[in-house]
């Protein structure tokens, strides 16, 4: 049974590019959230999609944005790089909430490893 | 902001000695999670507790969440060199109204376990 899979597994782009990351979520699962991690540091939620949209947002800006397809793969976009943008990027899945809140836990990824320069 | 803190950050420890790790927080939330990151890998899910006052048992892993349901512990006994990883506890959710998806990570604690 496939987990999530995530590309590239590594990238190494310049400041000012643009990167794409992608995607594709356990099988089963339709929910699709990204998290930044810094070296050092916990994750950090950037956004969730749900039915093809963001159904939550994190404090990032709009310079990350994100798609979910109909067959819930995502992707998750980022313009005008910094270098403070470099970090390990998780995708996560889940199947539908039943609640209000995340208490089912999260199948992760193992990350894109974006390095800006 | 929500913030879960955890403690130690770092720990070394023998094989065969027990340890406990912290997770608290000023917030309230509906669930905490633990995972277990390696080098390389993403997190992966450990267990999730629920209610306050809440002990669930993984092997030699126990996990116990605060009455008031912003702490957690996680203790293992007997540590092997394969418990090695960080270990992260994340909140889920929040009482402040409304829906809330997403997870608040702590920094984490790396623990290193010597043969």
């Amino acid at each position: 049974d496939a987990g999530v899979t995530q590309s590239p597994t590594h990238l190494i782009k310049t400041r000012g590019q643009q990167v794409t990351l992608r995607c594709s979520p356990k099988s089963g699962h339709d929910t699709v959230s990204w998290y930044q991690q810094a070296l050092g540091q916990g994750p950090q939620f950037i956004f969730q999609y749900y039915e093809e949209e963001e159904r939550q947002r994190g404090n990032f800006p709009d310079r990350f944005s994100g798609h979910q397809f109909p067959n819930y793969s995502s992707e998750l976009n980022v313009n005008a790089l910094l270098l403070g943008d470099s970090a390990l990027y998780l995708c996560a899945s889940s199947a539908r909430d039943r609640g209000r809140f995340a208490n089912y836990g999260y199948t992760f990824g193992s990350g894109t490893r974006l390095t800006v320069v | 902001t929500q913030l879960l803190e955890q403690s130690p950050q770092f720990l070394s420890i023998q094989e065969g000695e027990n340890l406990t790790v912290y997770c608290n927080s000023s917030s309230v939330f509906s669930s905490l999670q633990w995972y277990r990151q390696e080098p390389g890998e993403g997190p992966v899910l450990l267990v999730t507790v629920v209610t306050g006052g809440e002990v669930k048992k993984l092997k030699r892993l126990t996990f116990q969440f605060g009455d008031a349901r912003k702490d957690s512990s996680l203790h293992i006994t007997a540590a092997q060199p394969g418990d090695t990883g960080l270990y992260l506890c994340a909140g889920a959710g929040s009482y402040s109204g409304g829906s809330n998806y997403k997870l608040t990570f702590g920094k984490g604690t790396l623990l290193t376990v010597n043969p």
